[in-house]
């Protein structure tokens, strides 16, 4: 079935570092791809989105590359804050455009 | 525009009990999934309500159950807790199926069960 595999954390980072957190995707066809982000004691917000092939997801400096020769979404971001510090959940539709498959997750955290 | 609300935002039971988490969608979203997020995991999908109905299930037994309102709100029901019940559960609505919509997620109900 339809799976997502996602950067296994926790990942730790000087404020300003660059930040890569890898996910790879198994899917029939290509789905559309979110990056989701939750900060501490929230719900889910979605942080960036591609929906076709070589698609680049931006967003609050954040951007993520659709890439189907390597079934791949990566999120990278040039200069990391403090206040990125979250889990983030890579994700792409069960089936159609709804519900969705989420990786476990990457706890970021960036220190000062 | 309110968002996706939740309630309650807490909730302790006691193992065997029932409890039901409400969820209210976000203005002009009408497709209804919940989610069960185990600590330190990503959501996983419980079910989904369109026009009323239960349209899509995952892997989770039938002691949870579910129910759309006219106005689109939805409820969620857990029977016969099990301590392994405890999570955060989040809802999340989006627009009608048939295009790359996102679904918008609401701040959870954290249960533990005890």
């Amino acid at each position: 079935g339809d799976s997502v595999t996602q950067m296994e954390g926790p990942v730790t980072l000087s404020e300003e570092a660059f930040l890569t957190i890898n996910c790879t995707y198994t899917a029939t066809g290509y789905p559309s791809l979110f990056w989701y982000v939750q900060y501490p004691g929230e719900g889910l917000q979605l942080l960036l989105k591609a929906t076709k092939a070589d698609d680049k997801g931006s967003n609050k400096g954040f951007e993520a590359t659709y890439r189907k020769e390597t079934t791949s979404f990566h999120l990278e971001k040039g200069s990391v804050q403090v206040s990125d510090s979250a889990v983030y959940f890579c994700a792409l539709p069960l089936s159609g455009n709804t519900p969705l498959v989420f990786g476990k997750g990457t706890r970021l955290s960036v220190i000062a | 525009d309110a968002g996706v609300t939740q309630s309650p935002t807490h909730l302790i039971k006691t193992r065997g009990q029932q409890v039901t988490l409400r969820c209210s969608p976000k203005s002009g979203h009408d497709t209804v999934s919940w989610y069960q997020q185990a600590l330190g995991q990503g959501p996983q999908f419980i079910f989904q309500y369109y026009e009323e109905e239960e349209r899509q299930r995952g892997n989770f037994p039938d002691r949870f159950s579910g129910h759309q309102f006219p106005n689109y709100s939805s409820e969620l029901n857990v029977n016969a807790l099990l301590l392994g019940d405890s999570a955060l559960y989040l809802c999340a609505s989006s627009l009608p199926r048939g295009g790359p919509y996102e679904q918008y997620f609401g701040p959870g109900t954290r249960l533990t069960v005890t």
